[in-house]
């Protein structure tokens, strides 16, 4: 079975530019969760989502968005962005319902890593 | 709210020396517990959890860990430490009957094992 894979590896952008990072999920999992991990930092949940709809946000302005497709894959849009925004983004896909999974293992991917100038 | 600490941002041991990496945690009600490690440059891998039942649990690697409900602990433990152990270790935690979705992750602890 495929793992979680995500793109791209690695981007430059400038500060309030926008930018788009893609997930694809392990085969069979149904829901996708995206966080963040600053350098020397623990990952910060951004939000999860379950038949492409968002059903749970960690603490993260509104700027940052996402997407779910039927074919499970996901997208994190981040607008106008900041200089803190740069850090490791990773993908997060597993199986079960969203709301009642809370004992299943998250398979994560490599991450995206974004710097900001 | 549900929080994770881990005390050591580095801990070092000699190869074939037993390993420990400390974390505690923090959660309204029961908790849900997973360790991870990451390799440079690699998404986090899953190396156990605990749900519920024996309080210690085995898993990848000859990894383990014992959860203590009293001092809200979840330390990880390895008879017996390797040079490829070295890596960035989370802990992780979701509350049980909370209604949030994420784990909180504490903020890692780089493990190097010395040859």
């Amino acid at each position: 079975e495929t793992g979680v894979t995500q793109s791209p590896t690695h981007l430059i952008k400038t500060r309030g530019q926008q930018v788009t990072l893609r997930c694809s999920s392990q085969s069979g999992h149904n829901t996708v969760s995206w966080y963040q991990q600053a350098l020397g930092q623990g990952p910060q949940f951004i939000f999860q989502y379950y038949r492409e709809e968002e059903n749970g946000r960690g603490n993260f302005p509104p700027r940052f968005s996402g997407l779910q497709f039927p074919n499970y894959s996901s997208e994190l849009n981040v607008n106008a962005l900041e200089l803190d925004d740069s850090a490791l983004y990773l993908c997060a896909s597993s199986a079960g319902q969203g709301r009642s999974s809370g004992a299943n293992v998250l398979t994560f991917g490599a991450g995206s890593r974004l710097t900001v100038l | 709210a549900q929080s994770v600490a881990q005390p050591e941002d580095q801990v070092n041991v000699a190869e074939g020396n037993p390993l420990t990496v400390k974390c505690t945690y923090s959660v309204s009600g029961n908790p849900y517990l997973f360790w991870y490690v990451q390799y440079p440059n690699r998404g986090l891998q899953f190396l156990l959890k605990y749900i519920t039942g024996d309080n210690l649990v085995k898993g990848s690697y000859g990894f383990e860990a014992e959860f203590n409900k009293s001092q809200t602990s979840f330390h990880l433990k390895k008879p017996s430490a390797l040079v490829s152990d070295s890596a960035l270790y989370f802990c992780a935690v979701r509350d049980i009957t909370g209604s949030a979705r994420q784990l909180t992750f504490g903020s890692g602890t780089q493990l190097t094992v010395l040859p």
